[in-house]
């Protein structure tokens, strides 16, 4: 099946940094990609969609100066957490997706941030 | 506003027993609907997904069993085995619209005990 994978898969970070998290679709072009973010025992909620070469689209609520998402090429996304704050700590994991339309969406396997 | 519910956050089981997850949905646009399990610090994965036109889809130990007109969705799991002890969430999204987000319920950790 389809891979995805994120890097890292744990970052600690001191608050006022900004964090980089990778998502790459490894054998397959993903047309989109999704940014997610769940805390303890709470849902997946989604953050942003972004389609390679376009601006995200930010869910109501996400700061998009905050969490900034480039998805430069079909296997890339990589959403920046600037300035984290302690708040910011949560488990974000992306899902990448072909096609137009509901296609099935993967899922990469998470990057825990903890901001000190 | 959730439109996406699982109203219980834990179930235990016996294994070689059914699992009942349940699943609650008010969107009466949802057209698709999804099972994925997840352990902690991994990504979720696929399980099983119905759409809208059928009532129950089966694959090996999992069924899931929609109803439409209570708006209310189930996964079955027989027999449970320790190893599908996971966080089970459910999702719908409306496919034939050009939305694709998962809308995600908040989850159901089941334990199945030896």
């Amino acid at each position: 099946g389809a891979v995805v994978s994120q890097h890292p898969s744990w970052v600690i970070c001191k608050s006022g940094t900004s964090v980089k998290i990778e998502c790459r679709s490894l054998d397959f072009q993903a047309t989109t990609m999704f940014w997610y973010r769940q805390f303890p025992k709470q849902s997946l909620m989604l953050m942003a969609t972004s389609n390679e070469g376009s601006k995200a689209t930010y869910e109501q609520g996400v700061e998009k100066d905050k969490f900034l998402i480039n998805h430069a090429s079909l296997t890339l996304s990589t959403l920046t957490v600037t300035s984290a704050h302690p708040e910011d700590s949560s488990f974000y994991i992306c899902s990448a997706t072909v096609g137009v339309g509901y296609n099935e969406q993967f899922f990469g396997p998470g990057t825990r941030l903890t901001v000190l | 506003d959730q439109q996406v519910k699982q109203n219980s956050p834990s179930l235990s089981v016996q294994e070689g027993r059914i699992s009942i997850l349940n699943c609650d949905y008010t969107n009466s646009m949802f057209d698709y609907f999804l099972w994925y399990k997840k352990y902690p610090a991994e990504g979720p994965t696929f399980l099983i997904s119905i759409s809208s036109i059928k009532d129950k889809n089966e694959d090996g130990r999992f069924t899931v069993f929609l109803n439409k007109s209570a708006k209310h969705l189930s996964l079955h799991i027989v027999p449970s085995q320790p190893g599908d002890s996971a966080v089970y969430f459910c999702a719908a999204v409306v496919r034939s619209g050009s939305a694709r987000q998962l809308t995600f319920g908040s989850g159901t950790q089941l334990t199945v005990l030896p």
